[in-house]
């Protein structure tokens, strides 16, 4: 199975932060990359599909980059609206497999 | 509008059986792979199975801590998706969400205790 390590668990950032979240699989993952927001009670809310492309109406703050193991999600600037969970998950070989989750908390 | 509806959560014994449905709309079910995602309270997502089109013959794959418990299917005819859990544990206590990865239902409790 591949294992996908997510850094940091948490994160304290200030409104207008420009802060960066990263997952890094076990082995190649070809880009099958998705990252997802998740708000307290709520089910996650995909952000980033295949490393970089934005899912439709979600702001241009959040970009994603990466390649091979490695894999990043940036927002450019804190919104309060962005403070939530944030996964990875990696679907390109079963099983999928998602990252232990970063915390993203207001300073 | 893409939507995803999941039922049939609840209370339940070790040991005993539950199945899930998703009713779907808004998107073209029948050539969609779907997926069964839970959260433990607290915890974070673990994929549990997924169940392909029928190009791909409607193979379907699951989880190491599901396997031979769960069962994956679905309807093309009513656009719905189903997880029957058998043998349920403490530890499959969790809500379960439908999803396409890209579109997520809004999730059922499912509690096993005693």
């Amino acid at each position: 199975d591949i294992q996908m390590t997510q850094s940091p668990s948490f994160l304290s950032a200030s409104v207008g932060d420009r802060v960066t979240i990263n997952c890094k699989a076990s082995q190649n993952i070809n880009k099958y990359l998705n990252w997802y927001q998740q708000k307290l009670g709520e089910a996650p809310k995909r952000l980033i599909y295949n490393t970089n492309n934005l899912q439709t109406g979600i702001p241009s703050r959040f970009s994603g980059s990466g390649s091979g193991t490695d894999y990043t999600l940036t927002i450019s600037s804190l919104q309060p609206e962005d403070f939530a969970t944030y996964f990875c998950l990696q679907h390109n070989s079963f099983p999928f497999t998602f990252g232990s989750g970063t915390k993203l908390e207001i300073k | 509008e893409v939507q995803l509806v999941e039922t049939g959560g609840g209370l339940v014994r070790p040991g005993s059986s539950l199945k899930l449905s998703c009713a779907t709309s808004g998107f073209t079910f029948s050539n969609t792979w779907m997926n069964w995602v839970r959260q433990a309270p607290g915890k974070g997502l673990e994929w549990v199975a997924l169940i392909k089109d029928k190009y791909s013959n409607y193979e379907a794959n699951y989880a190491e801590s599901v396997k031979g418990r769960f069962t994956i299917s679905r309807d093309d005819s009513k656009s719905r998706v189903y997880l029957q859990m058998n043998t349920l544990r403490d530890q499959d206590t969790a809500t379960y969400y439908c999803t396409r990865l890209g579109y997520w239902g809004q999730g059922v409790m499912v509690t096993v205790s005693s």
